[in-house]
């Protein structure tokens, strides 16, 4: 099993600009989530799913998309991106939300 | 919403036991007490779960008093490979509460 990968892993973007953060998991998991983590931080969850088709906001969720389609993937989109959107995301996956989460490498973003 | 809070750092000698403490006073009765250890540009890594009384796994130990207003990790004989962030996660987001993240413990072990 690869676990939750993400891709990419560092990314720069302008002001302005959009792009779609990747994420993939192969545990046939129900829960996957997005969180961001600022420098010297904790994590702040973005958005949620509790399966194919059904998501949820999280603590922090402006200036933020997100979708499943599938049980595997759940991609987060960024419109639009602000200069207090540069940090480190994580994607992660649980069976159930009782259960530990399965955290991802992460994708480095600065915006500038 | 549930808001947890330990030590921003603590130090700590190889073979010694480290005990983390933090504190999450309106905890609802749903919630789990979840502890996960993070390594720089790492993601997170799940340590032990625990609801009530006390949880042993073979990494460490979770200590959670009747109140559940606290809950205290244990890591027995700790290496220099266990330097690293220790974060306390209470919230169950079957309810109104969220995923709430604290800030964070950073042990540091020296030899």
């Amino acid at each position: 099993n690869a676990g939750v990968t993400q891709t990419p892993k560092f990314r720069i973007l302008k002001i302005g600009q959009s792009m779609t953060l990747q994420c993939a998991q192969d545990m046939n998991h129900n829960y996957m989530y997005w969180y961001r983590q600022d420098p010297g931080m904790g994590l702040k969850l973005i958005y949620y799913s509790v399966g194919a088709g059904i998501t949820d906001k999280g603590e922090v969720p402006n200036g933020y998309n997100v979708s499943r389609s599938t049980t595997e993937d759940f991609p987060l989109r960024l419109e639009l991106a602000a200069p207090s959107q540069t940090s480190v995301y994580f994607c992660a996956s649980s069976k159930e939300v009782w259960n530990e989460q399965f955290f991802g490498p992460g994708t480095r973003l600065t915006v500038l | 919403l549930a808001k947890t809070t330990q030590p921003i750092s603590m130090d700590s000698y190889e073979g010694q036991e480290v005990n983390i403490t933090c504190s999450h006073n309106n905890i609802a009765t749903n919630d789990y007490i979840t502890w996960y250890q993070q390594f720089p540009s790492q993601g997170p890594r799940f340590i032990i779960q625990g609801y009530k009384t006390k949880v042993t796994n073979e990494v460490a130990s979770l200590f959670i008093p009747a109140d559940r207003k606290s809950s205290t990790l244990s890591l027995p004989r700790v290496s220099l490979s266990d330097t690293a962030v220790y974060y306390c996660l209470v919230g169950d987001i079957r309810s109104n509460y969220q995923l709430i993240w604290g800030a964070g413990t950073k042990l540091i072990i020296k030899p």
